[in-house]
């Protein structure tokens, strides 16, 4: 069965600092890996998805298939991006489009 | 584009009855839609996975009769909790992947708190 392990649940750092949220994820097919981010008081929205490569907001992920893992980095933090982060998994066949999410992780930017 | 509405946002109901919460696409079709709950600073569990015109699919260790899932249209699934029980409380979430556009984007809905006392 799919899992993913997002070791941090709590991530503190300064305006100005680099921030990496750690995702691992172990899944036997090929892995098709998201961010979410939700910020205070709002839905889940996506964030990144490792399929785009693309950077968003100033995040990056980049999926490593040796280490099993698609950490979340950012090289200067903002206040504004304080929310709770998910890792998710989507696998495919019989079950497409079903996400499983880590434990999330909970990123407080100070000024 | 692409909002995902629930309804109601908050409900608090008595042990022993049956809450009702719609989950609707307010600006597209959705063939898919998927139940998760969430505890208190944890991660979203999916409960089950609708699809319209048929049978929900229901996660390991989900309670099909419990939770009961219709998907009667392409843009309104609801989630009816029966015999409702303070275990149950918890925020419910779903999310609705479109019919058309971008295949692995799924939108989701703003939750709904359940507090069954």
């Amino acid at each position: 069965a799919q899992r993913v392990t997002q070791p941090e649940k709590l991530l503190s750092v300064f305006k100005g600092a680099p921030v990496e949220l750690k995702c691992n994820y172990s899944y036997s097919g090929s892995p098709e890996l998201f961010w979410y981010v939700q910020y205070s008081r709002q839905r889940l929205q996506l964030l990144l998805r490792h399929i785009s490569r693309e950077s968003i907001k100033g995040f990056t992920a980049d999926l490593n298939k040796g280490e099993t893992s698609f950490h979340l980095k950012k090289p200067f933090a903002q206040e504004e991006d304080s929310a709770m982060y998910y890792c998710a998994l989507r696998t495919g066949g019989t079950s497409y489009g079903k996400l499983t999410f880590g434990q999330g992780t909970i990123l407080t930017v100070h000024p | 584009g692409a909002v995902v509405s629930q309804h109601p946002s908050r409900v608090i109901c008595k042990s022993g009855t049956s809450v009702k919460i719609e989950c609707r696409s307010l600006d597209f079709q959705a063939t898919t839609m998927f139940w998760y709950r969430q505890f208190p600073k944890q991660s979203l569990m999916l409960m089950a996975t609708s699809n319209e015109g048929s049978k929900a699919t229901y996660e390991q260790g989900v309670e099909k009769d419990k939770f009961l899932i219709n998907h009667a249209s392409l843009t309104l699934s609801t989630l009816t909790v029966t015999s409702a029980h303070p275990e149950d409380s918890s925020f419910y979430i779903c999310s609705a992947r479109p019919l058309a556009g971008v295949r692995d984007e799924q939108f989701f809905g703003p939750g709904t708190r359940l507090t069954v006392l």
